[in-house]
């Protein structure tokens, strides 16, 4: 079975351009969250989704980032416009809900390596 | 307030040594669930065991060991006989049942076993 799919796995942009990151989840997972990794900060949670329906975006940093789920297999988060600052691994990662399975765990997937000049 | 905290930020040992990395956690609720995960070198999270509020029962999985106490709210991980493809970093993390499935994850230590 596939894990979490993200793409792409590396981005160099420069500031001001927009960067849209993509995911995929494990089929039948009913949550699916974007995290953010760097040295200072550690792992961030961006957003989370329930169901495709956004449940807390407390973590976004600011306007410049945004997030969609369209349906049950694909997400993106989008930084419009970029700055340095975002440069950071980013993660997706799905999860069952609580009762629904015997894993409760996230699955993550192998992350964006952003790198914003 | 950190809800997971992991005091030791950087460990090395020498292969074969054990090593216990600690998690102390914080939650009010009395149904939650604890986490352990795997950071290698190259880059991915990979999960490595959950556990629930109502099981206390130590875990061992070949040569890494887990040890529940809610008494002290501790969450340790042991790894025997450690080998350098134990090098990594190792998250702890919390999930309570009354903020869904959010993660709350410890800051990480970063484990070195020199050959």
């Amino acid at each position: 079975d596939a894990g979490v799919i993200q793409s792409p796995r590396h981005e160099v942009t420069e500031m001001g351009q927009e960067v849209t990151l993509r995911c995929k989840p494990i089929s039948g997972h009913d949550y699916l969250f974007w995290y953010r990794q760097t040295m200072m900060r550690g792992l961030e949670l961006l957003i989370y989704f329930n169901n495709n329906v956004p449940i807390d975006d407390s973590g976004m940093p600011e306007d410049r980032f945004s997030a969609k789920m369209p349906n049950a297999s694909f997400s993106t988060l989008k930084i419009q416009p970029s700055e340095p600052r975002d440069s950071a691994v980013y993660f997706c990662a799905s999860s069952l809900a609580v009762g629904r399975g015997v894993g409760y765990e996230q699955y993550f997937g192998p992350g964006t390596r952003l790198t914003v000049t | 307030a950190q809800k997971v905290t992991q005091a030791q930020t950087e460990i090395s040992v020498v292969e074969k040594e054990d090593v216990t990395l600690d998690c102390v956690y914080e939650t009010r609720d009395t149904t939650y669930y604890l986490f352990w995960y795997k950071q290698p070198p190259s880059g991915e999270l990979v999960f490595l065991i959950r556990r629930n509020s109502f099981d206390e029962q130590n875990e061992i999985s070949g040569r890494y060991s887990w040890n529940f106490q809610k008494s002290t709210s501790s969450f340790n991980f042991t790894i025997t006989a450690s080998q350098v493809v134990d090098s990594a970093v190792y998250f702890c993390a919390l999930s309570e049942t009354t903020t869904g499935n959010q993660f709350y994850f410890g800051t990480g230590t970063s484990l070195t076993v020199i050959p």
